[in-house]
């Protein structure tokens, strides 16, 4: 089925490991992004895709690394996690605005993957 | 930098009933969009509906609407005719007109009474 995928859909880790999760997306959006949802804070962006091969930071950028080699995927890496990481993690993708009164910029959400650093 | 609040971190509604999910958010720019989210417990999230700034018009969605005030910032959600269903977590975001990226707010939980 077309849409966005992310996987794991649940991780539990230990601290100071390395973990990638994925997302895929069907729909050869440009757009992509990396959100993470905390009690009290609702989402706040961790890091953005424009386009393949470029990316840029967000609110929270700090331990993530991301990649986009190809424009339907796009990995975040917790290089060395940390309690502080567990969250809930949305991927989500987007065309920019075509103009007028379209909605083509809408974002679509992946189903998230819950992320537990012990 | 935008910011939104969502001073509500829980509601409650009886079934039929109507309720109203507050807004506010704070900005610079005179060109903007404001969207209301919906997450069940399922975690996906869901457009419930878009409003531009630069439209006077409040959106309205089937049982969905908005009270979008311009000059005091506020962008509140109404749900009518309230369904069981639409007990969920709420969340109100902005997007800058020409950007990409959405600030949330830290939501409101809507409770459904039958």
């Amino acid at each position: 089925d077309a849409g966005i995928t992310q996987s794991p859909r649940y991780k539990i880790t230990e601290t100071g490991r390395q973990v990638t999760l994925m997302c895929h997306q069907t729909w050869s959006h440009s757009y992509m992004f990396w959100y993470r949802q905390d009690l009290g804070h609702g989402l706040r962006l961790i890091y953005y895709s424009a386009a393949a091969d470029i990316t840029d930071k967000g609110e929270v950028p700090d331990g993530y690394v991301v990649s986009r080699s190809k424009t339907e995927n796009f990995p975040l890496t917790l290089e060395s996690a940390t309690r502080s990481q567990t969250s809930v993690y949305f991927c989500a993708s987007s065309e920019p605005l075509a103009g007028g009164n379209d909605h083509t910029d809408t974002q679509y959400f992946g189903p998230g993957t819950r992320l537990t650093v012990l | 930098a935008q910011t939104v609040t969502q001073s509500q971190p829980e509601m409650s509604v009886q079934e039929a009933e109507t309720v109203t999910l507050s807004c506010t958010y704070d900005t610079s720019e005179s060109d903007y969009y404001l969207f209301w989210y919906k997450q069940p417990p399922s975690r996906q999230m869901i457009l419930v509906i878009r409003q531009e700034a630069y439209k006077q018009q409040n959106a309205t969605e089937n049982r969905f609407s908005v009270n979008f005030q311009k000059a005091a910032k506020s962008f509140s959600l109404k749900i009518s005719d309230s369904q069981l269903g639409d007990a969920a977590m709420y969340f109100c975001a902005y997007r800058s007109l020409y950007g990409n990226k959405l600030v949330f707010g830290a939501g409101t939980i809507l409770r459904v009474k039958s």
